[in-house]
This record gives structure tokens, sequence and C-alpha cells, in this order.
């Protein structure tokens, strides 16, 4: 595996169910990201974790967690979804504390429906 | 406050024309600059940066990028497009800092290339 794996790449659930989004990156960064891509809209945010810390929070609402267990993995916990939270959930990585913190590598995204 | 413009919501060009994609920002101090491109169904590829020094970027696929600070603009080219080169566009910025990335995207803008 190379670069930024997601999975899985689509999800369907209903707004009572809890299910999971994973991120592994095979890069050697240490920093991480969810991203939140709905149509029409500009790329939202959600997370960053650098050094396995969380260090963004941006203002999401408490149905999503984040998990962080070490520097190559990413998970997105969902719980009581709203159908307006479908979109596609776009997992990236970069080296924190470098000339590169700011070079995203992006996975390929999960499509998330939530009926 | 903060904010990434792509005027062109949508471009249609034809396999071989010459394709020029606008972006414009708003920020306090001179930000780190990108363009991604997103294939359907994939997440982003970086296709440029430019955080300082010459102005005039060189890409993959063939792109580059030119920064005018007095326009507060960085606009991406390419002087022949291939009907591979279809797909979303999104110009972003980021602090000038190497502690870890907080990109601001554009709303993207969707490239049609016909033949």
């Amino acid at each position: 595996e190379t670069g930024v794996t997601q999975t899985p790449r689509h999800l369907v659930m209903g707004m009572t169910n809890k299910k999971s989004l994973k991120c592994e990156q095979h890069l050697g960064h240490n920093a991480m990201y969810w991203y939140k891509q709905s149509a029409k809209k500009p790329l939202e945010l959600m997370f960053v974790y650098s050094l396995e810390e969380r260090v963004e929070n941006n203002s999401v609402p408490s149905r999503f967690s984040p998990e962080c267990p070490n520097s190559s993995h990413l998970f997105l916990h969902l719980h009581t979804l709203q159908p307006e939270d479908s979109a596609l959930y776009l997992c990236a990585s970069s080296q924190a504390h470098s000339y590169g913190a700011n070079v995203l590598t992006f996975g390929a995204g999960s499509r998330l429906t939530v009926l | 406050a903060q904010s990434v413009t792509q005027p062109d919501i949508h471009i249609t060009v034809s396999e071989g024309a010459s394709l020029e994609l606008r972006c414009n920002y708003s920020y306090g101090a001179t930000p780190y600059l990108f363009w991604y491109v997103q294939s359907p169904g994939q997440g982003l590829q970086l296709l440029l940066k430019y955080f300082s020094g010459d102005t005039l970027v060189q890409g993959i696929k063939g792109f580059e990028a030119e920064f005018k600070r007095s326009q507060s603009s960085f606009n991406l080219r390419k002087p022949s497009v291939h009907w591979s080169d279809a797909a979303e566009y999104f110009c972003a910025v980021g602090p000038p800092t190497d502690s870890w990335g907080k990109l601001q995207f554009g709303a993207g803008t969707q490239v049609v290339v016909t033949p």
C-alpha cells in the first residue's frame, strides 16, 4: 500500500446506526486531517491531529468523533447522523513542523450516504 | 476575513486549446498557495504549490501558475489541454507556517474538455 488509504469507499447508513471511517497513511507523516466535501461547497476542515494530538476541531457536531491511535491511523466514528451529513469524507496527511507541513496528500475519500 | 474565490464554476475548453483557471484570495499575509485536481471518484492530487521565490511555478501534468501579489491572484494555466485534464480544480491557501497544514479551499472549477 502506498499513499493514503481510506475504507470503506462507500457507506450507506441509517440515522440510528454507528459506523466508522478508517484512514491509513503509508508516508511516514505525523499530521492527519479529516475534510468534508459536500456538493457545491468548498472543502471543510473538520479535524487535525498533529503528533497524535488533536490540534483543530472546527465546530464539528459531536455526532462525529475522531480518533488517532497512532501517527499512521485516523478514524472518524459516526453516530446518529443526519441526512445533511451525506458527503465525501476525505482524509489527508502531511509532515508537521517541516517545510512540507502544508503539503497535504489526500486519500480517495469515503462516500457517505445517510438515509 | 480570509477567503479563496474561484470565479468560474464551470469551464468548457476544446482539446488542444489553452486553459486558464482563476483564483483570488484574501489573506492577512502572503499565504502559501496551492492548486489541487480531483478526478471523478478520486481524492485531491497536488498540482503545484507556491511558498516563496519565483512567482511562476511549474507543476505536474504540464500545468503552471503565476502568483501576482498586487492582484492577490494565483491563476493556473496549461498551454494545451488533453481530454484527461477534465476534472475539478481547487485553489487553496494556507498560513505561511511550518507547524501543520490548515488549508482553506475555493469552491472549485469544473473543467470539461470537448473533442
